[in-house]
């Protein structure tokens, strides 16, 4: 597809269990972001990916949550032993090249509700 | 009228008229600026954006005004149309930086 995609768009989990959230970015585009948004809330970010630098982690809440990014191209998001105030949507976003000025394109997010 | 507590603030307006959303950024470093428009049960969607040497950028039926000297950014829709109804984000990132620091959103109502 042309747009960003993510899967699922809705995950239900019981506290304690490990989810995996799936991104996968514009073709060609070499950064990806995730952020999380909170009911009625901003979005805060999380972490992103920069080519083939090391990932900027300076947002991850916690050691719960850990990102990979293989080839450069589709993203996973981990989040370990969930907890209810992980609840919240998902966003992942890409854009052309890192740094200021270009585009972030978002997915539609992936709805995690923790029981 | 605006309303702001526990709830995102809202902005009713009637259609046809103008609006303006406000947002007042924190970091005296951050050098480009994004409006964008979510849906609900949609990702942000990009309206406009304006580099920190501007003070004033128009786009088709938008205009971003950015005061550095107060750290305020606004988006005026012209002659706002029922599907401008969405919650307004302004995001802000500093130069050494990717990510995007975001504000904590505007519901614009459109009253048919």
């Amino acid at each position: 597809g042309a747009g960003v995609s993510q899967s699922p768009s809705n995950k239900v989990t019981e506290k304690g269990k490990d989810v995996e959230l799936r991104c996968d970015p514009i073709s060609g585009h070499t950064a990806l972001y995730w952020y999380r948004q909170s009911l009625g809330q901003g979005l805060e970010f999380l972490i992103y990916f920069q080519g083939n630098s090391a990932p900027d982690k300076s947002g991850l809440p916690s050691d719960r949550f850990s990102a990979e990014r293989t080839g450069g191209s589709v993203s996973t998001l981990t989040i370990q032993r969930t907890q209810q105030e992980d609840s919240a949507v998902y966003l992942c976003a890409s854009s052309l090249s890192p740094g200021t000025g270009d585009e972030q394109f978002f997915g539609p997010g992936t709805r995690l509700t923790v029981l | 009228g605006e309303s702001v507590g526990l709830h995102l603030p809202t902005l009713s307006v009637q259609e046809g008229d103008n609006s303006i959303i406000n947002c007042a950024y924190s970091n005296s470093a951050s050098d480009y600026f994004i409006w964008y428009k979510q849906e609900s049960g949609k990702g942000p969607q990009f309206i406009i954006d304006i580099r920190s040497n501007m003070d004033k950028r128009q786009g088709q039926r938008v205009t971003v005004l950015l005061n550095k000297t107060v750290k305020h950014l606004s988006l005026q829709i012209a002659a706002t149309q029922p599907g401008d109804s969405a919650v307004y984000f302004c995001a802000e990132t500093p130069r050494s930086q990717g990510n995007l620091i975001f504000g904590k959103g505007t519901k614009l109502s459109v009253k048919p």
